[in-house]
C-alpha cells in the first residue's frame, strides 16, 4: 500500500537553530500538504501545495518558516530560527483530488525545541 | 470561536456501549465532512466520510444537517480498538481542499 514518508520521525534542537523536515508524498498525488499539531488539537494547515505551486501558506509563520515543492514531487519544510512555541507534530499530507477527495497522511516529525 | 468544534472529551465507556460524538461547523460554505480517525502518537486516518442523507459503516453511523451545521458520528457495540481520538473535519472545497480539523475528542472503551 502506498504511504506518505516523511523524515525524520523524531527531531530535539535548541532554539534559535535552523531544521528541516522532509516529506515524499503519495506517487502521482499533486497536491501535498504541510500541517502542524499541538497536543490536544487538530492539525492546522501550514502550506498547501499543488505541484510546484503554493496554494495557500496564510497561516505560515513567512518570518522563520519556509517550504518548497521544487520539482513537484517531494517537499521540504524549514524553521529558523526555531522556538519554544515551535514544539509541535509537523505532518505532512497528500491528496490526488484536492476538492472532495481523501487525504493521506504521513507519520509526522514531532519537533521538541529545548 | 473555533471554526469547527467538537464536544470536548474525554469520553470514558465499557465495551459494548453506544458513544455518539457531537461537532459543530460556523462556515456554512464548507462543502464536504469527514471523520478522522487519530490513534495515540500517529497519524491521523479517514474513518468515513459524511453525507447529507447519512452513512453507515458497520458499528459507525454519521449524520450531517447542514441546516444546523451539525455533524454527528454514533459508535455502536464499542470496542476496545476503538479507543482513539475522533477529529471532526471539514472542506472548504472552494479553498483547495482546505481540511479545517477540530480539536478532538478523545475516546477509552474500558473491558
Amino acid at each position: 500500500e502506498a504511504e506518505v514518508a516523511q523524515s525524520p520521525r523524531y527531531k530535539i534542537t535548541e532554539k534559535s537553530q535552523a531544521v528541516a523536515f522532509w516529506c515524499d508524498p503519495i506517487s502521482g498525488h499533486a497536491t501535498l500538504y504541510w500541517y502542524r499539531q499541538i497536543l490536544g488539537q487538530g492539525p492546522e494547515l501550514l502550506v498547501q501545495f499543488q505541484d510546484e505551486s503554493v496554494v495557500d501558506d496564510s497561516q505560515l509563520p513567512k518570518d522563520r518558516f519556509s517550504a518548497e515543492r521544487l520539482k513537484g514531487v517531494d517537499s521540504t519544510l524549514k524553521i529558523q530560527p526555531a522556538e519554544l512555541g515551535d514544539s509541535a507534530m509537523y505532518l505532512c499530507a497528500s491528496s490526488s483530488s484536492p476538492g472532495f477527495g481523501e487525504q493521506f497522511f504521513g507519520p509526522g516529525t514531532r519537533l521538541t525545541v529545548l | 470561536r473555533k471554526e469547527v468544534e467538537q464536544d470536548p472529551g474525554p469520553f470514558n465507556v465499557p465495551e459494548g456501549a453506544t458513544v455518539a460524538f457531537n461537532c459543530t461547523y460556523s462556515n456554512s460554505a464548507s462543502q464536504s465532512f469527514f471523520w478522522y480517525r487519530q490513534d495515540c502518537r500517529k497519524e491521523p486516518k479517514l474513518l468515513m466520510s459524511v453525507y447529507s442523507s447519512g452513512n453507515e459503516d458497520g458499528r459507525f453511523t454519521a449524520q450531517l444537517n447542514r441546516a444546523s451545521q451539525y455533524i454527528s458520528l454514533l459508535i455502536r457495540d464499542s470496542k476496545l480498538s476503538d479507543s482513539a481520538t475522533y477529529l471532526c473535519v471539514v472542506n472548504r472545497s472552494n479553498q483547495g481542499g482546505k481540511l479545517i480539523f477540530g480539536q478532538g475528542t478523545e475516546l477509552s472503551v474500558k473491558p
